[in-house]
């Protein structure tokens, strides 16, 4: 079964800690991307990958780092500089960058 | 400057009863329009690409049609079943995606 899986589904952390969410993808998909969903809100793409060993910074990359060492995995973290990281956070893949982008189940990240 | 813009913002209908939800998009330099479902608490669904001005796709009660300025999802006879947020979203040349905020749709039985 081909998709794309995010763990863990819930995350909490305290102020001040940095966190890892992952992302794995076994569709072959050269990009991947985060995106954060905040209530009431659309999606906002925080970076992409278009292929591996490559990334750039969204709209909103402050406080976020990521790395792409293998095709399959895009794992994102949420560093303590990030002011306001409570946040559904969605990851995606596309078979290359412009194409319909399938989305993992995503991650609540709650920060207190 | 909004890319693409979505309405309504929510929309309830009684089960069976048709509608159409509309996608606004910036013209210039449009590659491919795109529709999604998301339930609460879980990601987009990808339902249609749609390319060109004329363009249909059709799944279920679902029809996504591509005019030269905007996109209809119309929804026929729809179920309780059909209750989500339906996301539209845009890709532009230099691969630039845009996602609208979405059309909140609840379907009463």
């Amino acid at each position: 079964d081909g998709g794309i899986t995010q763990s863990p589904k819930y995350l909490f952390r305290k102020e001040g800690q940095n966190v890892t969410l992952s992302c794995e993808q076994n569709l072959n998909h050269d990009a991947m991307y985060w995106y954060r969903q905040d209530p009431g809100q659309g999606l906002r793409l925080i970076y992409y990958s278009q292929i591996v060993n490559d990334f750039q910074k969204g709209d909103i990359a402050e406080g976020y780092s990521v790395s792409r060492e293998k095709k399959e995995s895009f794992p994102l973290t949420v560093t303590s500089a990030q002011k306001n990281p409570t946040a559904f956070y969605l990851c995606a893949s596309s078979i290359s960058m412009g194409d319909e982008q399938y989305f993992g189940p995503g991650t609540r990240l709650t920060v207190t | 400057e909004d890319q693409v813009t979505q309405s309504p913002e929510a929309l309830r209908l009684q089960e069976g009863e048709s509608s159409s939800l509309n996608c606004s998009y910036t013209v210039s330099g449009l590659r491919g329009l795109f529709w999604y479902r998301q339930d609460p608490g879980k990601g987009p669904e990808f339902l249609f690409t749609l390319y060109s001005a004329g363009e249909e796709k059709e799944k279920e009660r679902l029809k996504a049609t591509l005019t030269k300025k905007e996109s209809f999802l119309h929804i026929t006879a729809p179920k309780p079943e059909d209750s989500a947020t339906y996301l539209c979203a845009a890709v532009y040349n230099f691969n630039k995606f845009y996602f609208g905020s979405g059309t909140k749709l609840n379907v009463k039985p």
